[in-house]
């Protein structure tokens, strides 16, 4: 099974800051690699696809990057709504894992 | 637009059955694999089930392989998860979610809004 490291567990930042969160898969899995905003009571919503790919309607403000196992996610320019959960998750094989989660928290 | 809408969700003995199902609308249900999701309260996402657009596979979580089946009715647009022998570790909301995979990429692109599974004596 491929595992996901997932960091920070959680992180306190300010409206504006920019902000980056980090998956580490275990073995590669190419670029099946998706990240996911989760809210309490709300359903997950796909930020990225395929590593970096942004997903329709979701603001500029998120990107990704990918090198070898290393998968990272940024937000340039926190705004109110971004602070939830973040996951990422593998979709190379089943079980198709998620990370531990990233709780971004207001400063 | 697309919808899944889940259902079945209750209150549960250890040990006891129940069955949950997700009604999806807006899209070509047989066309698309379907998965069931689920985050036990405080927790994080845990993936549970997956089975593909015409049935012939099915792949499970190693912590319900064995209890719980994964199954769709294509000509109701209906998706169903069997959980049986439920332990407390079961509690949680169980979402269903729309699968889009290509050669490039898969991924979950549309969830319900989930159903509460509380299995507790």
């Amino acid at each position: 099974d491929i595992q996901m490291t997932q960091s920070p567990s959680s992180l306190s930042a300010s409206v504006g800051d920019r902000v980056t969160i980090t998956c580490r898969a275990s073995p590669n899995m190419i670029n099946f690699l998706n990240w996911y905003q989760k809210k309490p009571g709300k359903a997950p919503k796909v930020l990225i696809s395929a590593a970096t790919r942004l997903q329709p309607g979701v603001p500029s403000r998120f990107s990704a990057s990918a090198s070898g196992t290393d998968f990272t996610l940024t937000i340039s320019s926190l705004q109110p709504e971004d602070f939830a959960t973040y996951f990422c998750q593998q979709s190379f094989n089943t079980p198709y894992s998620f990370g531990q989660g990233t709780k971004l928290e207001i400063k | 637009q697309v919808q899944l809408v889940e259902s079945g969700g209750g209150v549960v003995q250890p040990g006891g059955s129940l069955r949950l199902s997700c009604a999806a609308s807006g899209f070509s249900f047989s066309d698309f694999g379907m998965h069931w999701v689920r985050q036990a309260p405080g927790k994080g996402l845990d993936w549970v089930a997956f089975i593909r657009s015409d049935e012939t596979n099915t792949y499970y979580a190693d912590s319900v392989w064995g209890r719980f089946t994964i199954s769709r009715d294509n000509f109701k647009s209906t998706l169903y998860l069997q959980m049986s022998s439920l332990r407390v570790d079961d509690t949680a909301v169980y979402y269903c979610a729309k699968d889009d995979c290509s050669s490039t990429s898969c991924f979950l692109d549309h969830w319900g809004q989930g159903t509460l599974v509380t299995v507790s004596s």
